[in-house]
C-alpha cells in the first residue's frame, strides 16, 4: 500500500535540476510532498489536491496525474540546502484515516 | 508562535518496560497524528486523533494505544516494550478544518522522541 518512489537516490550538482516520481497502486486524492534531513522531523513542502489545487511552497513545484495515479516534484536550480530525503504521502484507508509516506528518495546536491 | 512540541527528546527503557511518549501540537491544530520511523525508513502512521476522538489507525499491535485531551495535546503510550520498538516517534499537527481528513492540510511536525530499548 506504501506509495512507491523513484530514484531511490540521487546526486547532483549545484544548480542542476531533478524530479522526483511517486506511484501509488490505489487511487490518490491528494499527494503530500515532504523534505527530511538528516536527524530532523520531516518539513511540509507541498500538498496537490484532485481536481488541480496546489498549495505549498513557492521555488519548488509538482504535478499531479489522478489517472495515472502519479505525482512528480520538480526541483530546479538546486541548492545545497535542498539535500535530504523527499517523501511523498497519501491519505487511505477502509476504515478511518491512515497517512502513507513513499519509499523515500534520498537527493545529495554537492558543490 | 511556537510549534509542535515533543517530550522526552530522548528515552531509554527495558524490555518489557511501558513508555508514554507526549505532544502539544501547534495553538488552533485540532488534529494529532504519531507515527514511528525506523532509522532508515519513512515514517509509519500509527494514530490519527480529531478532537479527543481516535479517526484512523495505523497497523500497529494493540500495545500501542494513544489519546488527546481537551487541549489538544495527546500522549502516545506502549506497553510490554520490545527491542523492535526502538524508533524514532514523531507527532504531526494539522489544522482539522473540514473534520478528521489528512488528505488536503500540511502536517506539521515535532522533532520527535529517540526511543532506545536495551
Amino acid at each position: 500500500q506504501q506509495p512507491v518512489q523513484s530514484p531511490q537516490a540521487v546526486i547532483l550538482r549545484e544548480g542542476e535540476d531533478a524530479v522526483i516520481n511517486c506511484s501509488s497502486s490505489k487511487a490518490l486524492y491528494s499527494v503530500h510532498w515532504y523534505r527530511q534531513k538528516h536527524g530532523e522531523a520531516p518539513v511540509f513542502l507541498m500538498i496537490l489536491l484532485k481536481g488541480g489545487e496546489q498549495k505549498g511552497h513557492e521555488k519548488i513545484s509538482a504535478s499531479f496525474n489522478e489517472k495515472k495515479q502519479q505525482s512528480s516534484l520538480y526541483l530546479t536550480a538546486s541548492q545545497l540546502s535542498y539535500s535530504g530525503t523527499y517523501f511523498c504521502g497519501t491519505e487511505r484507508g477502509n476504515t478511518g484515516n491512515q497517512f502513507y509516506f513513499g519509499t523515500g528518495t534520498s537527493l545529495t546536491v554537492i558543490p | 508562535d511556537a510549534g509542535v512540541t515533543q517530550s522526552p527528546t530522548h528515552l531509554i527503557k527495558t524490555r518489557g518496560q511501558h513508555v508514554t511518549l507526549r505532544c502539544s501540537p501547534i495553538s488552533g491544530h485540532k488534529s494529532v497524528s504519531w507515527y514511528q520511523q525506523v532509522l532508515g525508513q519513512g515514517p509509519q502512521f500509527i494514530f490519527q486523533y480529531y478532537e479527543k476522538e481516535e479517526r484512523g489507525r495505523g497497523n500497529f499491535p494493540d500495545r500501542f494505544s494513544a489519546r488527546q485531551f481537551p487541549n489538544y495535546s495527546s500522549e502516545l503510550n506502549v506497553n510490554a516494550l520490545l527491542l523492535g520498538d526502538s524508533a524514532l516517534y514523531l507527532c504531526a499537527s494539522s489544522l482539522g478544518l473540514g473534520g478528521t481528513t489528512l488528505s488536503n492540510q500540511p502536517q506539521h511536525f515535532g522533532d520527535g522522541t529517540r526511543l532506545s530499548i536495551l
